[in-house]
């Protein structure tokens, strides 16, 4: 069965700082990836996702980016963290074989001070 | 591009009660139509979908209609229970593509 990984589980970051989440899949290959972030209390903004290796569409500018060094992992980062960018991070999968289900990571949540 | 529009925004029912939440799409393409439940601190969770050859679907006390020519899908919670005070998010896509999310309802069951 597939599983899905996000670390680290919470973090809190200086104003300034940078940024790593990182995103991994067991179980299945040449997954569709989502990084998505959710401010308290709020709905879901779909941040990036990736049909591949090295393949990363933007749906949102900001400060933030994605990057997918390997089929089965996503990263998301930034160079200099802001108060806004404070949120629970989510990030799902689902079969690259145009099969609709979406699931979702455990979430990272990220308090920048 | 679709956008998705969910009512209410918050839902109190007694408990036994049922509970039902609507969504609109703009995109008539959209054809595949899950609802994810998200507890508190949570991942959101996949409880329902329907995909748009199907007018309904249901799974024990939950139920999802799809009404394809006026573009809005419910969600039906039947004799809701204390564990089912979350929050709901609807959803659209075409095949293939990323998922459109609603904005969210909060359900509150009271016991």
């Amino acid at each position: 069965s597939q599983t899905i990984h996000q670390w680290p589980a919470t973090l809190v970051q200086p104003v300034g700082s940078p940024l790593s989440l990182e995103c991994t899949v067991e179980g299945t290959s040449n997954p569709n990836l989502y990084w998505y972030r959710q401010a308290a209390g709020r709905g879901l903004q779909l941040l990036f996702y990736s049909v591949g290796i090295g393949q990363i569409s933007s749906e949102v500018p900001q400060n933030l980016s994605a990057s997918r060094p390997q089929d089965r992992q996503f990263i998301l980062s930034s160079k200099k963290l802001l108060l806004s960018d404070s949120g629970f991070y989510l990030c799902a999968w689902k079969k690259g074989n145009g099969q609709e289900t979406q699931y979702f990571g455990p979430g990272t949540r990220l308090l920048v001070l | 591009g679709e956008n998705v529009e969910q009512h209410p925004s918050t839902l109190s029912v007694q408990e036994g009660d049922s509970a039902v939440i609507k969504c609109t799409y703009s995109d008539s393409a959209s054809n595949y139509f899950p609802w994810y439940k998200q507890e508190l601190g949570k991942r959101p969770q996949l409880i329902i979908d329907i995909r748009s050859n199907v007018g309904e679907k249901k799974d024990q006390r939950i139920a999802v209609t799809l009404n394809k020519t006026a573009k809005h899908f419910s969600l039906h919670i039947t004799e809701t229970q204390p564990e089912d005070s979350a929050v709901y998010f609807c959803a659209a896509s075409k095949s293939g593509n990323k998922l459109v999310f609603g904005a969210g309802t909060i359900l509150r069951v009271k016991s």
